[in-house]
């Protein structure tokens, strides 16, 4: 069983579109995150939810928007998209938030074009 | 502020030499440690942690990691590299209280037979 999944796995799109990537996982983690990683394999995080609560937002564009419909599943909406939105996009889930693993997904890349 | 710095963007060896990938942190006081591998095209998992239990930690596929604070360094060893060791690793740095992980730039491992 997959511990952290995320769909889908690919995704092309033009400028100007609204996406969507979603993110479960089956750990019963109580906190989860969505990560970017760029070109240059450098990854920040964007998001953590902890029981479908907002935890962090870092400087992230409000046309991205995290929603977390229980705290089994954190997805990503991306409105608008632009160019330098092309990255590797993360999910993860830990049992806290407090320093304890987290496990990550296989990843989303996003090609905008 | 608190940040990991990794001090080589490569590293080459020889199948069966020592492996040796440097990480320097900055913090004002003890902080809580990872070492994370990323292969092709995969997510992240978790090497070993530093939670200031012990300064020598084991983790997984012979790796381990010493914490030296007077050196303020947390450098991922092995004795002896295998071919499957091939892959980008990062050295990550949790920020307490923000409950979010700080990554370095990452260290690309290169095994040659």
């Amino acid at each position: 069983d997959t511990a952290v999944s995320q769909t889908p796995k690919y995704l092309v799109t033009q400028m100007g579109n609204d996406k969507s990537i979603k993110c479960e996982q089956n750990l019963g983690h109580d906190t989860m995150y969505w990560y970017k990683q760029d070109s240059k394999k450098f990854l920040k995080i964007m998001f953590s939810y902890n029981n479908k609560e907002l935890i962090i937002n870092e400087t992230v564009p409000n046309r991205f928007s995290p929603k977390s419909p229980d705290k089994a599943h954190l997805n990503l909406h991306i409105n608008s998209l632009e160019l330098g939105d092309s990255a590797v996009y993360f999910c993860a889930s830990s049992q806290d938030g407090g320093g304890s693993e987290q496990y990550f997904g296989p990843g989303t890349r996003l090609t905008v074009t | 502020a608190q940040s990991v710095t990794q001090l080589d963007s490569h590293v080459s060896v020889s199948e069966g030499t020592p492996v040796l990938l440097r990480c320097n942190y900055s913090s004002s006081y003890s902080p809580s440690l990872f070492w994370y591998v990323q292969h092709p095209n995969k997510g992240l998992q978790l090497l070993l942690k530093y939670t200031s239990a012990a300064t020598l930690v084991k983790g997984i596929n012979g790796f381990e990691a010493e914490f030296k604070k007077s050196e303020t360094s947390f450098h991922l060893t092995k004795p002896s590299a295998h071919m499957s060791d091939a892959a980008e690793y990062f050295c990550v740095s949790l920020i307490t209280g923000f409950q979010k992980l700080v990554f370095g730039t990452g260290t690309r491992l290169l095994v040659s037979p």
